[in-house]
């Protein structure tokens, strides 16, 4: 499995945009770069994930890096309801349910 | 849809009982897991299925049991509680194998063994 390096916390102001890092350098070439969340006291969210081109959905953004080595999650406008752990996680294309969760950043927003 | 559904949201019991916490989905997926998150750590696999009749072990499936007769339910047994195992569980599904799908999770069993 793949490890993952991503900070471990984060700040923000509300409705400025958020850049979440990730650093996945023993991806293999067959992984897909989950991203969830979780909100305080509620089980983990999916909020988006990719392969190997930059990915839009209505909650966020992901770059990948050309190496795949790298992805950043993107929250274009943070609001408050944003504050949580964001996982990275990187998962094989036949792993069916397993997803090995880091420590994930923990994001916060500030009004 | 109800997505996924677990009970009870609470559970205290008493070292060496057994319980099972009830999962159910209905959207049809073929993969189900579980999970358990201690205070302030990340989640933890426990155990999980590929369909109905078909389990496998997660990184953390001592003490745990699980079985897969109805591709809707995935309950998970402890069989002699520990208060080691004092953690929020969450049941998660998917619709296929892999890295192409979502998985969808539940609102998670906090269950405190004393």
């Amino acid at each position: 499995d793949a490890k993952t390096t991503q900070p471990n916390s984060m700040e923000s102001n509300e409705e400025e945009p958020v850049h979440l890092p990730c650093n996945h350098s023993t991806i293999s070439g067959t992984d897909y770069i989950h991203w969830y969340r979780q909100l305080p006291s509620q089980g983990p969210e999916y909020v988006i994930h990719g392969l190997t081109s930059n990915v839009n959905n209505r909650m966020a953004s992901l770059a990948i890096a050309e190496d795949r080595k790298s992805s950043t999650l993107i929250l274009h406008r943070a609001t408050l309801r944003d504050a949580a752990v964001y996982y990275c996680i990187p998962q094989r294309f036949n792993q069916g349910g397993k997803l090995i969760f880091g420590q994930g950043t923990e994001l916060s927003v500030k009004p | 849809n109800a997505g996924v559904t677990q009970t009870p949201k609470f559970q205290v019991l008493k070292t060496g009982q057994s319980m099972t916490l009830q999962c159910a989905q209905d959207m049809n997926h073929e993969y189900m897991s579980w999970y358990r998150q201690d205070p302030g750590m990340g989640l933890r696999l426990i155990h999980y299925s590929v369909g109905a009749g078909i389990t496998d072990q997660g990184e953390v499936p001592n003490g745990y049991n699980v079985s897969r007769s109805t591709t809707e339910d995935f309950p998970l047994r402890l069989l002699s509680a520990a208060p080691s195992q004092t953690s929020v569980y969450f049941c998660a599904s998917s619709y296929s194998p892999g890295g192409r799908n979502e998985q969808f999770f539940g609102p998670g069993t906090r269950l405190t063994v004393l």
